[in-house]
């Protein structure tokens, strides 16, 4: 079975700084989907990006990228220039391809919290 | 496009009564949807799987008899919550994929805006 890695539970960073948060993943698939997710106050579930497994190019949205490292199983989420609207958690998600049915396989989550 | 909405946004009922939970893709047809609990500060815990027309597969540990989950339609998904207790209180969310266009389906995931749930 799939499992996802937060070893972050809180993150912190100051208002137009970078931070970097941390996910890992095992599984014996080859092809698969990771996503990052962003929960806000609100709990409305925000996909921030998505990265195909099979793309070696890493994905970019703006001022959020990812470090995908396909052999480490890692699958780190890097928000530049930060903004006090970053603050929430953020999830990790994992999606095999195939019969599953999209299921997603979430990691604990890390509470990002921004400091004007 | 892509908008999952869920109703009611918060409820409130006494133990013992049972609490059904509106899931609905409003602008496309939905053949899976998913339903989620969270806890404050915890992250989602997947409940069940439902294809529309068919029985929901609910992961371990879920009882099936306490959370009823019927999905009639390819728009629409309820949980019922029956015999509701306090430590059923939880934030409960779905989300609603497997969007079918021509013959590609997608299983990208559209997440509602939630549903807490408390018993009293």
């Amino acid at each position: 079975a799939q499992t996802v890695t937060q070893s972050q539970p809180e993150m912190s960073v100051q208002e137009a700084e970078t931070v970097t948060l941390s996910c890992t993943y095992d599984t014996s698939e080859s092809d698969y989907y990771l996503f990052w997710y962003k929960q806000p106050p609100s709990r409305q579930m925000i996909l921030v990006i998505r990265q195909e497994a099979y793309k070696q190019q890493n994905a970019t949205e703006n001022r959020f990228s990812v470090n995908f490292q396909k052999a480490a199983k890692s699958f780190s989420l890097k928000i530049s220039d930060s903004q006090l609207g970053d603050a929430a958690m953020y999830f990790c998600a994992y999606r095999s391809l195939g019969n599953q049915g999209g299921k997603l396989i979430f990691g604990q989550g890390t509470e990002l919290s921004v400091k004007p | 496009g892509a908008v999952v909405s869920q109703h009611p946004s918060r409820v409130i009922c006494k133990s013992g009564t049972s609490v059904k939970i509106e899931c609905r893709s409003l602008d496309f047809q939905a053949t899976t949807m998913f339903w989620y609990r969270q806890f404050p500060k915890q992250s989602l815990m997947l409940m069940a799987t439902s294809n529309e027309g068919s029985k929901a597969t609910y992961e371990q540990g879920v009882e099936k008899d306490k959370f009823l989950i019927n999905h009639a339609s390819l728009t629409l998904s309820t949980l019922t919550v029956t015999s509701a207790h306090p430590e059923d209180s939880s934030f409960y969310i779905c989300s609603a994929g497997g969007q079918r266009t021509g013959f590609y389906q997608s299983y990208e995931q559209y997440f509602g805006p939630g549903t807490r749930l408390t018993v009293t």
